[in-house]
Protein backbone atom coordinates (compact mmCIF):
# COMPACT_ATOMS: atom_id res chain seq x y z
CA UNK A 1 0.00 0.00 0.00
CA UNK A 2 1.12 3.75 -0.89
CA UNK A 3 2.07 5.47 2.56
CA UNK A 4 0.44 8.91 3.59
CA UNK A 5 1.26 11.77 0.85
CA UNK A 6 0.77 15.24 0.96
CA UNK A 7 1.67 17.91 -0.93
CA UNK A 8 3.40 20.65 -1.27
CA UNK A 9 6.50 18.84 0.47
CA UNK A 10 7.87 22.58 0.29
CA UNK A 11 6.21 25.95 -0.05
CA UNK A 12 7.18 29.56 0.88
CA UNK A 13 4.93 32.74 1.82
CA UNK A 14 4.38 36.15 3.34
CA UNK A 15 2.91 37.74 5.92
CA UNK A 16 -0.60 37.93 5.45
CA UNK A 17 -0.85 35.85 3.02
CA UNK A 18 -3.43 32.58 3.44
CA UNK A 19 -1.98 28.39 2.38
CA UNK A 20 -3.71 25.48 1.86
CA UNK A 21 -2.11 21.86 2.37
CA UNK A 22 -3.28 18.74 1.05
CA UNK A 23 -3.16 15.17 2.72
CA UNK A 24 -3.92 12.04 1.24
CA UNK A 25 -4.13 9.26 3.36
CA UNK A 26 -2.99 5.31 3.03
CA UNK A 27 -6.19 3.54 1.31
CA UNK A 28 -8.83 2.46 3.47
CA UNK A 29 -7.68 4.58 5.83
CA UNK A 30 -11.01 7.05 7.54
CA UNK A 31 -9.39 9.20 10.09
CA UNK A 32 -6.78 12.15 9.54
CA UNK A 33 -4.91 14.36 11.96
CA UNK A 34 -2.55 16.85 11.50
CA UNK A 35 0.26 18.08 13.55
CA UNK A 36 2.64 21.51 13.75
CA UNK A 37 6.19 20.78 14.21
CA UNK A 38 8.76 23.39 15.51
CA UNK A 39 11.75 23.76 16.87
CA UNK A 40 10.69 25.44 20.09
CA UNK A 41 7.02 23.89 20.42
CA UNK A 42 7.67 20.46 19.26
CA UNK A 43 4.98 18.41 17.89
CA UNK A 44 1.32 20.16 18.66
CA UNK A 45 -1.91 18.08 17.39
CA UNK A 46 -4.34 20.43 15.39
CA UNK A 47 -6.95 18.76 14.59
CA UNK A 48 -8.50 15.38 13.63
CA UNK A 49 -11.22 14.38 10.98
CA UNK A 50 -13.25 11.48 10.66
CA UNK A 51 -15.64 10.61 8.27
CA UNK A 52 -15.88 14.33 7.07
CA UNK A 53 -16.38 15.47 10.64
CA UNK A 54 -13.91 17.04 12.89
CA UNK A 55 -13.75 15.01 16.16
CA UNK A 56 -11.11 16.61 17.78
CA UNK A 57 -9.34 20.23 17.93
CA UNK A 58 -6.57 21.37 19.18
CA UNK A 59 -5.63 24.81 20.69
CA UNK A 60 -4.98 27.16 17.73
CA UNK A 61 -6.35 30.01 16.80
CA UNK A 62 -9.23 29.88 14.18
CA UNK A 63 -7.19 31.25 11.40
CA UNK A 64 -6.30 27.19 11.57
CA UNK A 65 -9.25 25.59 9.70
CA UNK A 66 -9.37 22.06 8.21
CA UNK A 67 -11.81 19.73 6.55
CA UNK A 68 -11.86 16.38 5.14
CA UNK A 69 -13.79 14.67 1.61
CA UNK A 70 -15.47 11.83 0.79
CA UNK A 71 -12.50 10.15 -0.15
CA UNK A 72 -10.88 10.63 2.94
CA UNK A 73 -7.97 12.85 1.79
CA UNK A 74 -7.93 16.36 3.84
CA UNK A 75 -6.90 19.81 3.59
CA UNK A 76 -6.01 22.42 6.23
CA UNK A 77 -5.84 26.01 5.62
CA UNK A 78 -4.46 28.92 7.35
CA UNK A 79 -5.30 32.35 6.58
CA UNK A 80 -3.69 36.03 7.43
CA UNK A 81 0.03 33.73 7.79
CA UNK A 82 2.46 34.68 10.27
CA UNK A 83 6.25 34.27 10.80
CA UNK A 84 5.35 32.09 13.88
CA UNK A 85 3.40 29.55 11.46
CA UNK A 86 6.57 28.39 9.81
CA UNK A 87 7.02 24.84 10.80
CA UNK A 88 6.79 21.25 8.91
CA UNK A 89 2.95 20.11 9.06
CA UNK A 90 2.02 16.64 9.12
CA UNK A 91 -0.57 14.78 8.42
CA UNK A 92 -1.45 10.99 10.00
CA UNK A 93 -3.76 8.60 9.07
CA UNK A 94 -5.25 5.55 10.92
CA UNK A 95 -8.11 3.18 9.97
CA UNK A 96 -10.26 4.52 12.51
CA UNK A 97 -8.47 6.28 15.12
CA UNK A 98 -8.98 4.98 18.46
CA UNK A 99 -6.21 3.55 18.96
CA UNK A 100 -5.14 2.46 15.79
CA UNK A 101 -1.72 3.38 15.00
CA UNK A 102 -1.24 6.78 12.82
CA UNK A 103 0.81 6.82 10.31
CA UNK A 104 2.32 9.65 9.51
CA UNK A 105 3.54 11.34 6.00
CA UNK A 106 6.81 13.39 4.93
CA UNK A 107 5.11 16.97 5.97
CA UNK A 108 4.93 19.85 4.32
CA UNK A 109 7.94 22.57 5.47
CA UNK A 110 6.40 25.69 5.53
CA UNK A 111 8.19 29.25 5.55
CA UNK A 112 6.25 32.56 6.04
CA UNK A 113 8.39 35.27 5.20
CA UNK B 1 -4.15 16.69 31.63
CA UNK B 2 -2.06 14.05 29.21
CA UNK B 3 1.82 15.12 29.40
CA UNK B 4 4.52 12.89 28.20
CA UNK B 5 8.14 13.68 29.36
CA UNK B 6 11.24 12.73 27.69
CA UNK B 7 13.92 13.67 30.28
CA UNK B 8 17.15 13.36 27.55
CA UNK B 9 17.38 15.99 24.86
CA UNK B 10 20.40 13.60 23.92
CA UNK B 11 21.46 10.74 24.38
CA UNK B 12 24.80 8.97 22.98
CA UNK B 13 25.81 5.26 22.83
CA UNK B 14 28.63 3.34 21.27
CA UNK B 15 27.83 1.21 18.60
CA UNK B 16 27.28 -2.02 19.55
CA UNK B 17 25.83 -1.23 22.91
CA UNK B 18 22.86 -1.35 24.47
CA UNK B 19 20.67 1.69 24.47
CA UNK B 20 18.01 2.96 26.38
CA UNK B 21 15.72 6.09 25.71
CA UNK B 22 13.46 7.18 28.44
CA UNK B 23 9.77 8.05 28.25
CA UNK B 24 7.33 9.06 31.35
CA UNK B 25 3.52 9.84 31.15
CA UNK B 26 1.14 11.37 32.27
CA UNK B 27 -3.11 9.80 31.68
CA UNK B 28 -6.46 9.60 33.60
CA UNK B 29 -7.54 6.56 32.19
CA UNK B 30 -5.24 3.75 30.98
CA UNK B 31 -2.69 4.69 28.45
CA UNK B 32 -1.78 3.79 24.69
CA UNK B 33 1.31 4.02 24.37
CA UNK B 34 3.75 4.78 21.05
CA UNK B 35 7.24 5.75 20.38
CA UNK B 36 7.90 6.76 16.61
CA UNK B 37 11.72 7.92 14.80
CA UNK B 38 12.21 11.00 12.36
CA UNK B 39 15.07 11.04 10.20
CA UNK B 40 16.29 14.35 9.14
CA UNK B 41 13.28 15.91 6.89
CA UNK B 42 11.49 13.33 7.01
CA UNK B 43 7.70 12.71 8.89
CA UNK B 44 7.59 10.18 11.70
CA UNK B 45 8.03 6.61 11.32
CA UNK B 46 6.19 4.16 13.61
CA UNK B 47 7.91 2.16 15.88
CA UNK B 48 5.64 0.53 18.45
CA UNK B 49 2.76 0.84 20.40
CA UNK B 50 1.33 -0.64 23.77
CA UNK B 51 -2.15 -1.02 24.34
CA UNK B 52 -2.45 -3.76 27.02
CA UNK B 53 -1.17 -6.87 27.46
CA UNK B 54 2.49 -8.03 27.81
CA UNK B 55 4.69 -5.40 29.74
CA UNK B 56 7.60 -6.11 27.38
CA UNK B 57 6.73 -5.25 23.45
CA UNK B 58 8.84 -5.52 20.57
CA UNK B 59 9.31 -3.57 17.60
CA UNK B 60 10.18 -2.40 14.31
CA UNK B 61 14.14 -2.87 13.52
CA UNK B 62 15.68 -4.32 16.79
CA UNK B 63 13.85 -1.96 19.29
CA UNK B 64 11.71 -2.71 22.16
CA UNK B 65 9.96 -1.07 25.25
CA UNK B 66 9.42 -1.36 28.57
CA UNK B 67 5.90 -0.40 30.39
CA UNK B 68 6.14 -0.21 33.58
CA UNK B 69 2.55 1.22 35.00
CA UNK B 70 3.64 1.84 38.75
CA UNK B 71 6.81 4.07 37.18
CA UNK B 72 4.22 5.21 34.50
CA UNK B 73 7.00 4.73 32.42
CA UNK B 74 7.50 3.39 28.74
CA UNK B 75 11.55 3.57 28.02
CA UNK B 76 12.80 2.15 24.58
CA UNK B 77 15.65 0.32 24.25
CA UNK B 78 17.74 -2.06 21.65
CA UNK B 79 20.52 -4.49 22.78
CA UNK B 80 22.94 -3.48 20.36
CA UNK B 81 22.66 0.24 19.19
CA UNK B 82 23.65 0.93 14.91
CA UNK B 83 25.48 3.91 13.92
CA UNK B 84 21.79 4.07 10.85
CA UNK B 85 20.09 4.34 14.55
CA UNK B 86 21.21 8.11 14.91
CA UNK B 87 17.95 9.66 15.02
CA UNK B 88 15.25 11.78 16.50
CA UNK B 89 12.99 9.64 18.89
CA UNK B 90 9.83 10.64 19.95
CA UNK B 91 7.39 9.36 22.58
CA UNK B 92 3.41 9.91 22.66
CA UNK B 93 0.58 8.97 24.28
CA UNK B 94 -2.89 8.99 23.90
CA UNK B 95 -5.59 8.64 26.65
CA UNK B 96 -7.23 5.49 26.69
CA UNK B 97 -10.38 6.97 28.62
CA UNK B 98 -11.08 8.73 25.88
CA UNK B 99 -12.19 6.59 23.43
CA UNK B 100 -13.52 8.86 20.36
CA UNK B 101 -9.71 10.66 19.76
CA UNK B 102 -6.39 9.69 18.53
CA UNK B 103 -4.87 12.74 19.37
CA UNK B 104 -1.58 11.98 20.20
CA UNK B 105 0.18 13.94 22.67
CA UNK B 106 4.16 13.72 22.17
CA UNK B 107 6.97 14.39 24.61
CA UNK B 108 9.78 17.06 23.28
CA UNK B 109 11.95 14.29 21.53
CA UNK B 110 15.36 12.59 22.18
CA UNK B 111 18.33 12.80 19.92
CA UNK B 112 19.86 9.47 19.83
CA UNK B 113 23.69 9.55 18.79
CA UNK B 114 25.44 6.20 18.04
CA UNK B 115 28.98 6.68 17.26
CA UNK B 116 31.18 4.25 15.67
Amino acid sequence: KAGVTQTPRYLIKTRGQQVTLSCSPISGHRSVSWYQQTPGQGLQFLFEYFSETQRNKGNFPGRFSGRQFSNSRSEMNVSTLELGDSALYLCASSSHGTPETQYFGPGTRLLVL
Amino acid sequence: AQSVAQPEDQVNVAEGNPLTVKCTYSVSGNPYLFWYVQYPNRGLQFLLKYITGDNLVKGSYGFEAEFNKSQTSFHLKKPSALVSDSALYFCAVRDGGSSNTGKLIFGQGTTLQVKP
